[in-house]
């Protein structure tokens, strides 16, 4: 089993640069989230998507922006990086059905991201 | 807005119990977790409670939840180098997307041999 599958594992931007992190899931999820990690400071929601075709902005979507390609996949774009966006992302997916329904989160193995 | 809170550290001998507390903002909240993650791994679902229970065991962990005081527990028994990790407190609310949690910082668990 897969689970959620997220690329790059690792990446070196230059400030400026841009990129995409993709994430995929084969759990059949509605809902699928984009975290990011810094030390001390716990996980963050930069956005999520609750279901397919829709987005929504989560506590820290500056400088970020995303899309809910299908069901399986939800990408997070930085357009011109920052080194403060220098982080650990994480994407996560949970299911919206179910009894009970936990919320719980079902988490990618990260994509560490370095920009210079 | 909602905040969880732990303390970041905590280091135990092998086979001692190991209590990692959170306390949280929201008493809206309606799932609380624990979550595990090992070194340069994503984040694991230990356990959950939810906030009609006081109590929840499951084989070594035990969740104790005062609502009153918004404070939630994790004890593991006969605690095990395994074990050392990174846990995260997070909590959730009903009615909204259930899995658009908010987690505390982390608590760096270290068991010596």
């Amino acid at each position: 089993n897969a689970g959620v599958t997220q690329t790059p594992k690792f990446q070196v931007l230059k400030t400026g640069q841009s990129m995409t992190l993709q994430c995929a899931q084969d759990m059949n999820h509605n809902s699928m989230y984009w975290y990011r990690q810094d030390p001390g400071m716990g996980l963050r929601l930069i956005y999520y998507s609750a279901s397919e075709g829709t987005t929504d902005k989560g506590e820290v979507p500056n400088g970020y922006n995303v899309s809910r390609l299908n069901k399986r996949e939800f990408s997070l774009r930085l357009e011109s990086a920052a080194p403060s966006q220098t982080s650990v992302y994480f994407c996560a997916s949970s299911t919206t059905s179910g009894t009970p329904n936990t919320g719980e989160l079902f988490f990618g193995e990260g994509s560490r991201l370095t920009v210079l | 807005g909602e905040d969880v809170e732990q303390s970041l550290f905590l280091s135990v001998r092998e086979g001692d119990s190991s209590v990692i507390n959170c306390t949280y903002t929201d008493s809206s909240s309606t799932y609380l977790y624990w979550y595990k993650q090992e070194p340069g791994a994503g984040l694991q679902l230990l356990t959950y409670i939810f906030s009609n229970m006081d109590m929840k065991q499951d084989q070594r962990l035990t969740v104790l939840l005062n609502k009153k005081d918004k404070h939630l527990s994790l004890r593991i028994a006969d605690t095990q180098t395994g074990d050392s990790a990174i846990y995260f407190c997070a909590e959730s609310r009903w009615g909204t997307n259930a899995g658009k949690s908010t987690f505390g910082d982390g608590t760096t668990l270290t068991v010596k041999p």
